[in-house]
């Protein structure tokens, strides 16, 4: 069964604005990762999160895990339209990860 | 220089054939993964192999065979081909600690069955 669940599926803003994506899963992780997929491209890493860590930080992305809520966040501030991808989460176990289905992130100029 | 790559990146072939995706990573991870991403986006595990070891094999018609022939590379044969088959296959590598660690993706194979 499917580990993580991104919500919103989709989501539109403009230029300038932030971008909050959340992830919720089921069981016990070991990490949290995020990855973004241009049209028609390869999955890019963004960040990891491990399961001791609270909150993290990459430039204008800010990743937040709440291991008692098994749930993440992914802030991405002052959106710019070179952010429009689908964005996924991806839970790591022992031997696995396992990915969400995605929120489609629109920025317009 | 390209971390993760396959080939070929599209392949359009009829139903019953077989084809072969290769995938070679030249970042000296000790894991590599194929995944099937479908027309909804959704992407699925489908094997991971561990220095040339198969460790994970999801729920996966065994007309899909891996073979790793080294660490650098995980090949997928794909037996008789359906036109369920016609996805994006990703190939990707990482190390193994804890658990899965930062994935390395390749560009993807579009496969179309016809």
């Amino acid at each position: 069964s499917q580990q993580g669940e991104e919500d919103p599926q989709a989501l539109s803003i403009q230029e300038g604005e932030n971008a909050t994506m959340n992830c919720s899963y089921k069981t016990s992780i070991n990490n949290l990762q995020w990855y973004r997929q241009n049209s028609g491209r390869g999955l890019v890493h963004l960040i990891l999160i491990r399961s001791n860590e609270r909150e993290k930080h990459s430039g204008r992305l800010r990743v937040t895990l709440d291991t008692s809520k098994k749930s993440s966040s992914l802030l991405i501030t002052a959106s710019r339209a070179a952010d429009t991808a689908s964005y996924f989460c991806a839970t790591a176990t022992y031997s696995t990860l396992t990915f969400g289905k995605g929120t489609m992130l629109l920025v317009s100029p | 220089d390209t971390a993760v790559s396959q080939t070929p990146k599209y392949l359009v072939t009829q139903m019953g054939n077989d084809k072969s995706i290769k995938c070679e990573q030249n970042l000296g991870h000790d894991t590599m993964y194929w995944y099937k991403q479908d027309s909804k986006k959704f992407l699925k595990i489908m094997f991971s192999y561990n220095n040339k070891e198969l460790i994970i094999n999801e729920t996966v018609p065994n007309r899909f065979s891996p073979k790793s022939p080294d660490k650098a590379h995980l090949n997928l044969h794909i037996n008789s081909l359906e036109l369920g088959d016609s996805a994006v296959y990703f190939c990707a590598s990482s190390q193994l600690l804890a658990g899965p660690e930062t994935q390395y993706f390749g560009p993807g194979t579009r496969l179309l069955v016809l």
